[in-house]
């Protein structure tokens, strides 16, 4: 089982549809958790870091679930420019490994 | 301008012939680390330095060597590249925060083909 796995889609929505991935995580001590964007074979930049309170960004809405060991990310009146892969990063305190899931596509449609 | 730069971008060669990919920050950051990208494997950590003369193996470090000399420089040195070194590699640099990394920067890549 890998350690950090994410449903590869494609998912293919409508402009303004509201999308949800989920993360899934094996190892308990995972301790930090972010969600990153990466455009076609680009460099993954950093959407959002995800607290255990969970936190809002704009249409965006990440949630964090650590007694079933999965993180979530809710994209809400999707865009065309939301088009992109979507990976979730899991990292443990004290330690510089970062484990990334191998993303989700999405592409938007007009 | 903050950011993080590789060399070079692209780069075709053949087996066994040594080669340096080239990684630096101009942040200040304490951390960094080499990725390589492969489709459907997603991103893997080959190794990566919480700091200066400090580095770690990451999740697929057979066939890489890294050093860390200097905060800003992070090479990635492949003594003998082989086929299946073929790939996009990313360098990432970031804060430390309670002696793991935060945010990652990444540099905008280097295509690998090894023939």
């Amino acid at each position: 089982r890998k350690e950090v796995e994410q449903d590869p889609g494609p998912f293919n929505v409508p402009e303004g549809a509201t999308v949800a991935f989920n993360c899934t995580y094996s190892n308990s001590a995972s301790q930090s958790f972010f969600w990153y964007r990466q455009d076609c074979r680009k460099e993954p930049k950093l959407l959002m870091s995800v607290y255990s309170s969970g936190n809002e960004d704009g249409r965006f809405t990440a949630q964090l679930n650590r007694a079933s060991q999965y993180i979530s990310l809710l994209i809400r009146d999707s865009k065309l420019s939301d088009s992109a892969t979507y990976l979730c990063v899991v990292t443990y305190n004290q330690g510089g490994k970062l484990i990334f899931g191998q993303g989700t596509e999405l592409s938007v449609k007009p | 301008e903050a950011q993080v730069t590789q060399n070079p971008r692209y780069l075709i060669t053949v087996t066994g012939k040594k080669l340096t990919v080239t990684c630096s920050q101009n942040m200040n950051h304490e951390y960094m680390s080499w990725y390589r990208q492969d489709p459907g494997l997603g991103l893997r950590q080959i190794y990566y330095s919480m700091n200066v003369e400090v580095t770690d193996k990451g999740d697929v470090p057979e066939g890489y060597k890294v050093s860390r000399k200097e905060k800003r420089n992070f090479p990635l040195i492949l003594e003998s590249p082989s086929p299946n070194q073929t790939s996009l590699y990313f360098c990432a640099s970031s804060l430390s925060e309670w002696l793991a990394p935060f945010e990652q920067y990444f540099g905008p890549g280097t295509r690998l083909t090894v023939t």
